[in-house]
């Protein structure tokens, strides 16, 4: 059975990074059929795809062009395990952040338990 | 302001059938993207309820049903439950953005 665990903080400064991880069971992050991603959800932005990160014979990245000046997402092979790295954070992401497994050609078939990340002084 | 439109709430009797629909444009589900379902209980991640339009995953009741048409995609469920009250979210991937893009979600209440 596939499982992403969320591991970060929960509060985070303004001006500071936002940084997050998604352990994975039960699958690799080098499987070269999937992709793995953070979605964040708010009250004022709703879903919102961030980014992803995945293996096709070497590493490849997308992110979303409201963060894209802002974020890293990064796979780490030695712990089977992504992260995530948002720079110059404000108020305005303050969210509930998901990692999500893109299982199949363009959806999320499965997703983390969230974190509550704050972004506050 | 989301990228697809969904109505803010539904709601239906134990038993009925209720609609949802997701309306976007030329640059996402009118471009033929497919449209992805996905269902959220109160405190919990959303869950993939229907994927490429109209097909459900392992385990999801066949009273769940989706469709595209155009522009526009729906979001079908008869026989509704008590356990079927949550909030609904349609996905889909957006060319202009080079991104997927969500609804903003239709909090379906079981009167």
């Amino acid at each position: 059975q596939v499982q992403l665990q969320q591991s970060g903080p929960g509060l985070v400064k303004p001006s500071q990074t936002l940084s997050l991880t998604c352990a994975i069971s039960g699958d690799s992050v080098s499987s070269n059929s999937v992709a793995w991603n953070w979605i964040r959800q708010s009250p004022s932005r709703g879903l919102e795809w961030l980014g992803r990160t995945y293996y096709r014979s070497k590493w490849y990245n997308d992110y979303a062009v409201s963060v894209k000046s802002r974020i890293t997402i990064n796979p780490d092979t030695s712990k089977n395990q992504f992260s995530l790295q948002l720079n110059s954070v404000t108020p305005e992401d303050t969210a509930v952040y998901y990692c999500a497994r893109m299982g199949g050609v363009w959806y999320f078939d499965l997703w983390g338990r969230g974190t509550l990340v704050t972004v506050s002084s | 302001q989301s990228v697809l439109t969904q109505p803010p709430s539904v709601s239906g009797a134990p038993g009925q059938r209720v609609t949802i629909s997701c309306t976007g444009s030329s640059s996402n589900i009118g471009a033929g993207y497919d449209v992805q379902w996905y269902q959220q209980l109160p405190g919990t991640a959303p869950k993939l309820l229907i994927y490429h339009n109209n097909n459900r995953p392992s385990g999801v009741p066949d009273r769940f049903s989706g469709s595209k048409s155009g522009t526009s995609a729906s979001l079908a469920i008869t026989g509704l439950q008590s356990e079927d009250e949550a909030d609904y979210y349609c996905q889909s991937y957006d060319s202009s953005l080079s991104g997927w893009v969500f609804g903003g979600g239709t909090k379906l209440t079981v009167l």
